[in-house]
């Protein structure tokens, strides 16, 4: 299995521009989660799944958008670019409530 | 809203001795779970230890024990003969198991000294 894949690795954008990043698992895990990393600010929860078709705002959502049409895969799209977007960002995908998240590689995104 | 605390931004320890990072909670829930990750300078974000809040048993994992309060919310993660590889960034993590959305904190540093 290859787990929870995300691409690209890294991207930098222009002000404005817009983007898709991508994560897919392979573990038909119902939950999908999608978190930005910023230093001194932990983990925050920008969206989740809770299985294809369903979507939820987290912590920090304005700014972009999912949306789950099959159980593998839960883009994130940035609509449009800004300077505080730059960050890192985390995909996650779980088999149940209250258990491990499985999370990969992270995409450094920085926005200029 | 539920809110996770790691107060120490940095810690030390010495190979082979022991070392406790803290982590205090808030919430109003009586169920819940809580989780230690490690993220290693390769950003990858791993899983050290989970505790169900219903079990008062301590989660053990090799090396990595909890101690875990729950009448004080706390919950620290103790790293015993502590190794070169567990130089990494540490989170705490909370999540309620009414839906799949984790809480961290701001995370710790650790770093080991040889």
């Amino acid at each position: 299995n290859a787990g929870v894949t995300q691409t690209p690795k890294f991207q930098v954008l222009k002000t404005g521009q817009s983007m898709t990043l991508q994560c897919a698992q392979d573990m038909n895990h119902e939950y999908m989660s999608w978190y930005r990393q910023d230093p001194g600010m932990g983990l925050r929860l920008i969206h989740y799944s809770v299985g294809a078709g369903i979507t939820d705002q987290g912590e920090v959502p304005n700014g972009y958008n999912v949306s789950r049409s099959t159980t593998e895969d839960f883009p994130l799209r940035l609509l449009s670019a800004a300077p505080s977007q730059t960050s890192v960002y985390f995909c996650a995908s779980s088999l149940g409530l209250g258990v491990e998240q499985f999370f990969g590689p992270g995409t450094r995104l920085t926005v200029l | 809203a539920q809110t996770v605390t790691q107060s120490q931004p940095e810690m030390s320890v010495q190979e082979a001795e022991t070392v406790t990072l803290s982590c205090t909670y808030d919430t109003s829930e009586s169920d819940y779970y809580l989780f230690w990750y490690k993220q290693p300078p390769s950003r990858q974000m791993i899983l050290v230890i989970r505790q169900e809040a219903y079990k008062q048993q301590n989660a053990t994992e090799n090396r990595f024990s909890v101690n875990f309060q729950k009448a004080a919310k706390s919950f620290s993660l103790k790293i015993s003969d502590s190794q070169l590889g567990d130089a990494a960034m540490y989170f705490c993590a909370y999540n309620t198991g009414a839906n799949s959305k984790l809480t961290f904190g701001k995370g710790i540093t650790l770093s080991v000294r040889p």
